[in-house]
């Protein structure tokens, strides 16, 4: 079975400062793909950055950066000099293999907060 | 402007009553989603269509149902089966199973 483990409920972070957040995986296919998403207050889930398994190089779209590191599991989300409007909770998500291609798993979400 | 419409925002139920949430999008794509959210949590998925006239279920698929009779289209009930029903629902579609999803706004269903 595939999961997702985000262990940061809450992150605070000051305006224009970077910011990690922790996404580790466990699945036992070798196809897969990684996602992030952002979900205002608002309650819609916008897509950000996306990580096939097989991709040599760390993906990247603007500000957003995947730090992707297969042997260890972990594709943690990079956002770089921080926004007041990046205030939003963070999901992870995996599509599995063949199988799993039509199902995305999503971890429990990170709480970003960016303080002025 | 192409997009995901779900309807309506918010939804009240009744007890033994079933309700339907609908989804429509006109971006073209031929796989949609419906996905449940609880306060705090992640999504889980409910069911799941890749062509017309044809669906899966998800891993929470107990006590809802849905139709895929045309593309654009994918209602979600909630059967009077679903004992607790109050959750944020998503719906999802994308252009095939194996690209990013993209997400309508969603629709708040609590119970009266």
């Amino acid at each position: 079975a595939q999961k997702i483990t985000q262990t940061q409920p809450g992150m605070f972070v000051q305006e224009k400062e970077a910011v990690t957040l922790d996404c580790t995986y466990d699945t036992s296919d070798q196809s897969y793909g990684l996602f992030w998403y952002k979900q205002p207050s608002s309650g819609e889930m916008i897509f950000l950055i996306y990580q096939g398994s097989y991709d040599e190089q760390n993906a990247t779209e603007g500000r957003y950066s995947l730090n992707f590191q297969k042997a260890r599991k972990s594709a943690n989300l990079v956002i770089s000099a921080s926004q007041l409007g990046d205030s939003a909770m963070y999901f992870c998500a995996m599509r599995g293999g063949i199988q799993g291609a039509q199902k995305l798993v999503f971890g429990q979400g990170t709480r970003l907060t960016i303080n002025p | 402007d192409g997009g995901i419409t779900q309807s309506p925002k918010y939804l009240f139920r009744k007890e033994g009553q079933n309700v339907t949430l609908s989804c429509e999008q006109n971006l073209n794509h031929d796989a949609m989603y419906w996905y449940r959210q609880d306060p705090g949590q992640g999504l889980r998925l409910i069911y799941y269509s890749q062509i017309v006239n044809d669906f899966q279920k998800g891993d929470i698929a107990e006590g809802y149902s849905v139709s895929r009779e045309k593309k654009e289209s994918f209602p979600l009930t909630v059967t009077s089966a679903q004992k607790n029903p109050t959750a944020f629902y998503l719906c999802a579609s994308s252009r095939f199973s194996a690209e990013p999803q993209h997400f309508g706004d969603g629709t708040r269903l609590s119970i009266l």
